[in-house]
């Protein structure tokens, strides 16, 4: 299984703040990844992906990827009650494998 | 409401006990997969069906036994589990086994051994 770290929380923010959650990985094959957002007890759902190096925005979200230092966030802009979840980012170079998670808590 | 269709959503059963999971999906997906997920902790991988072939099998125990009798459907058998199985089971599908392709997950079922 390929190493890939995440900031492993719990990570709380309060409402209306930007939560930021990172992911370093050691596999130079990597080149692009998703992020999945996981409710508790709920099953992982994909929330972004990004494909080259640089910034995408969606809405709130905007997935920043550096391949240079291995490194990607994911930002949360505004972070609502309803974002409090657990994200997991995956490479797409070894997708069937997820980083360790970040769990997140906004507080109203 | 999800594409990915998994039953039962609970199941309980003993240690001899012989069950199997379900999983479905209607999205042409011809990459199916397998996940055990423990408490606070990411999806691991258990099995890889590409276009109705096993194409990894994480060194997972015989008493687990995938099948895939189409590319829309997808088992696990289960036979004389342990304790420790006690998981989240996930299904999962991908348009082919690509890495560039996201998965779609299925609600899990949630399976407790006595």
């Amino acid at each position: 299984q390929k190493e890939v770290e995440q900031n492993s929380g719990p990570l709380s923010v309060p409402e209306g703040a930007i939560a930021s959650l990172n992911c370093t990985y050691s596999d130079r094959v990597s080149q692009s990844f998703f992020w999945y957002r996981q409710y508790s007890g709920k099953s992982p759902e994909l929330i972004m992906s990004i494909y080259s190096n640089g910034d995408k925005e969606d809405g709130r979200f905007t997935a920043q990827l550096n391949k240079a230092s291995q490194y990607v966030s994911l930002l949360i802009r505004d972070s609502q009650p309803s974002d409090s979840a657990t994200y997991l980012c995956a490479p797409t170079g070894n997708q069937f494998y997820f980083g360790t998670g970040t769990s997140l808590t906004v507080i109203p | 409401d999800t594409e990915v269709t998994q039953t039962p959503k609970h199941l309980v059963m003993g240690m001899t006990n012989k069950k199997s999971l379900k999983c479905e999906q209607h999205m042409g997906h011809r990459a199916m997969y397998w996940y055990k997920q423990k408490a606070k902790k990411p999806p691991e991988l258990m099995f890889v069906y590409s276009y109705e072939k096993l194409s990894i099998n994480e060194s997972v125990p015989s008493r687990f036994s995938p099948e895939c009798p189409n590319s829309s459907l997808l088992n696990l058998h289960l036979h004389a589990l342990q304790p420790e199985d006690s998981a989240l089971y996930l299904c999962a599908s991908s348009q082919t086994d690509r890495v560039e392709q996201p998965q779609h997950f299925g609600d899990g079922t949630r399976l407790s051994i006595l």
